[in-house]
């Protein structure tokens, strides 16, 4: 997965704890993204970071926060978690904005109870 | 790797047939279209993309055509092999930024030996 690691790879939590998922790269891109994958809803982009400090939200940003204080680390946290936030979230990293130079994680399964 | 487990259009093809797998896009405005193959525990993988100014590209194996007059587009798999079992999405976007991207639902590809 082109040099891609997200942890935890599955996360079992009750409604209203703090979590957070994080995505590392080896691969030193300046992008990387943060999507969620629900049934009937392919991917939505929740987060998107263009370098060191530099975050902006997707279409689905409400509920999450990211932080990234290093290249190789993009962090997902869900202050308050719902259940509506149970998915499966997919990391992407880039080496430039573009779609084409795009490389997807692993993934991580999230259930929230 | 992760995977969502979804009641998806199916699309069950002989080894050695050609597959063809469909699309509907949203947006008249939309530039940018890209097919994404996810095979099962994965993230997605990048396989092929297209400007609104064409109407057909060809790689390896894959063909997309785009139909703008009825916002519809199709991923052509030539020779299907077992190794082309997965799910398929196709995205479309206002350009080509990594950022801007909305997926469709996917269709799940079965290769039959």
């Amino acid at each position: 997965d082109a040099g891609i690691t997200q942890s935890p790879r599955h996360k079992v939590t009750e409604t209203g704890t703090p979590v957070t998922l994080r995505c590392h790269q080896t691969e030193n891109h300046r992008y990387m993204y943060w999507y969620r994958q629900d049934p009937g809803h392919g991917l939505r982009l929740i987060h998107y970071s263009y370098g060191v400090k530099d975050t902006d939200k997707g279409e689905v940003s409400d509920g999450y926060s990211v932080s990234r204080s290093k290249t190789e680390d993009f962090l997902l946290t869900l202050e308050s978690a719902t259940s509506s936030q149970t998915s499966v979230y997919f990391c992407a990293i880039g080496t430039s904005g573009r779609v084409d130079t795009q490389y997807f994680g692993p993934g991580t399964r999230l259930t929230v109870l | 790797g992760e995977s969502v487990g979804l009641h998806l259009p199916t699309l069950s093809v002989q080894e050695g047939d050609n597959s063809i797998i469909n699309c509907a896009y949203s947006n008249s405005a939309s530039d940018y279209f890209i097919w994404y193959k996810q095979e099962s525990g994965k993230g997605p993988q990048f396989i092929i993309d297209i400007r609104s100014n064409m109407d057909k590209r060809q790689g390896q194996r894959v063909t997309v055509l785009l139909n703008k007059t009825v916002k519809h587009l199709s991923l052509q798999i030539a020779a299907t092999q077992p190794g082309d079992s997965a799910v398929y999405f196709c995205a479309e976007a206002l350009n080509n930024a990594g950022n801007m991207l909305t997926f469709g639902g996917g269709t799940r590809l079965m290769v039959k030996p």
